[in-house]
Parts: C-alpha cells; structure tokens; sequence
C-alpha cells in the first residue's frame, strides 16, 4: 500500500523557519508529480506548492518567495523549506502525489501540523 | 478565474442517499474534476475524478455506493445507502493553466 508520512510540524515563531518532511515508503517520489496542500483552521483545502518529475516547481501567490519544495530521490523524500513565516501559514500540511499527469491527488498523506505564534 | 462552489454542509440519514453538489464558474463549465473526502482527524482522501460528460474513474478500493454525474457546469458526488463512516467533509478540486489547482470550500456531510 502507498503512504505518504509527513513530519517537521511544529509551533514557529512569525518570521522564523520549519522544515517539513514527506517520506514514501513503498512509493518513488521521483516518478510523481509530488505536491503540499494545506487546511487552516476553519477554512477548506488550499495548494500551495508542486515539483514536476522534471523538477520545475510551482507555487501560490501567497507562499512565493518565502517557501521552496525540493525533493531528495536518494532518500525518497520531498520537502517543503519554510522562511519568515507568518500567522496565516498556520495549518496541517499535506503531501500528495498525483496520479498520472498532474491534475488531481490520488494519493494524500495524514498531514503535520504548522503553528505560527508568538 | 476558475472557482469551484460547494454548499457548506448537507444531512441525510443513515441508509438514505445524498447528492452533493459542486458549480464551476460559467467561463469553466466543462472541466473535469475530482472528489475528495477528508473525515475527521484524518487526511483526505481521494474519491473520483469525474468529466463534464458525467463518465468518472474511481480510486482504489471506493465502494459502488459512491458515484458521480455532471450536467452543465454542475458535477455531483452520490452517495448511496449512507454509512455512519461517510459523515466528512467532502471537497471538489479542479486544474488550470499557471498552473493552479483549486478546491472548492467544501461541504460537511452529517449522517443522521
């Protein structure tokens, strides 16, 4: 069976920085389209970051700048590096990969939680 | 811009069906989509991709309870003879150029 496993959530101060991980045994991150979504507090899903088997990455407005995706195939990981962080980034995490072509998630992690606060 | 529409909550009692529904905005009528469903304290998982033609391919392991239609810009999400583990939330999500994907705000389900 596939599996995502996010770790590296945690509470962060405004302005600092986090690491989240995804591990994917069983699963070759380097042969997916690999994605993070994110869940806010009372709000619905939002994506934020993708990386392309080719390695082109993309992101929302909001996080541009401040958040990278990258991924490690020698360890069969994907990353997302957060920077100056900020209140509204507060949510669980999610790492997902799509099936086929990147157009919808097929396969979603159970997601780590960011709190960023004072 | 692409925007998807979803009711924020639904009810239907347990052994009864429910027809969940998700809008397109007019300029995107005919995209695909994919259902979602995240229940609580768990991650989401993926349901369905569903064309504008209603034709939809299931992801592993989804029960035959769970089905899709379209008409117009409107896409559903079925489901039959309710089963206390289906109360969740449940999320539209489409794909367009820059790239985006986008999610619709949702619809909690309570089965009664």
């Amino acid at each position: 069976e596939v599996q995502l496993v996010e770790s590296g959530g945690g509470l962060i101060q405004p302005g600092g920085s986090l690491r989240l991980s995804c591990a994917a045994p069983g699963f070759t991150v380097s042969r997916h389209h690999m994605t993070w979504v994110r869940k806010a507090p009372g709000k619905g899903l939002e994506w934020v970051s993708v990386i392309y088997i080719g390695s082109n990455t993309y992101y929302v407005d909001s996080v541009k700048g401040r958040f990278t995706i990258s991924r490690d195939n020698s360890k069969n990981t994907l990353y997302l590096q957060m920077n100056n962080m900020r209140a509204e980034d507060t949510a669980v995490y999610y790492c997902a990969s799509f099936g086929g072509p990147a157009y919808y998630m097929d396969v979603w992690g159970k997601g780590t939680t960011v709190t960023v606060s004072s | 811009q692409l925007v998807l529409t979803q009711s924020p909550s639904a009810s239907a009692s347990l052994g009864a069906s429910v027809k969940l529904t998700c809008t397109l905005s007019s300029d995107h009528s005919d995209y695909a989509i994919a259902w979602h469903q995240q229940q609580p304290e768990k991650g989401p998982r993926y349901l369905m991709k569903l064309n504008g033609d209603g034709s939809h391919s299931k992801g592993d392991g989804i029960p035959d309870r769970f089905s899709g239609s379209s008409s117009g810009a409107e896409r559903y999400l079925t489901i039959s003879n309710l089963q206390a583990e289906d109360e969740a939330d449940y999320y539209c999500q489409t794909w367009g150029t820059g790239p985006n994907w986008v999610f619709g705000g949702g619809t909690k389900l309570t089965v009664l």
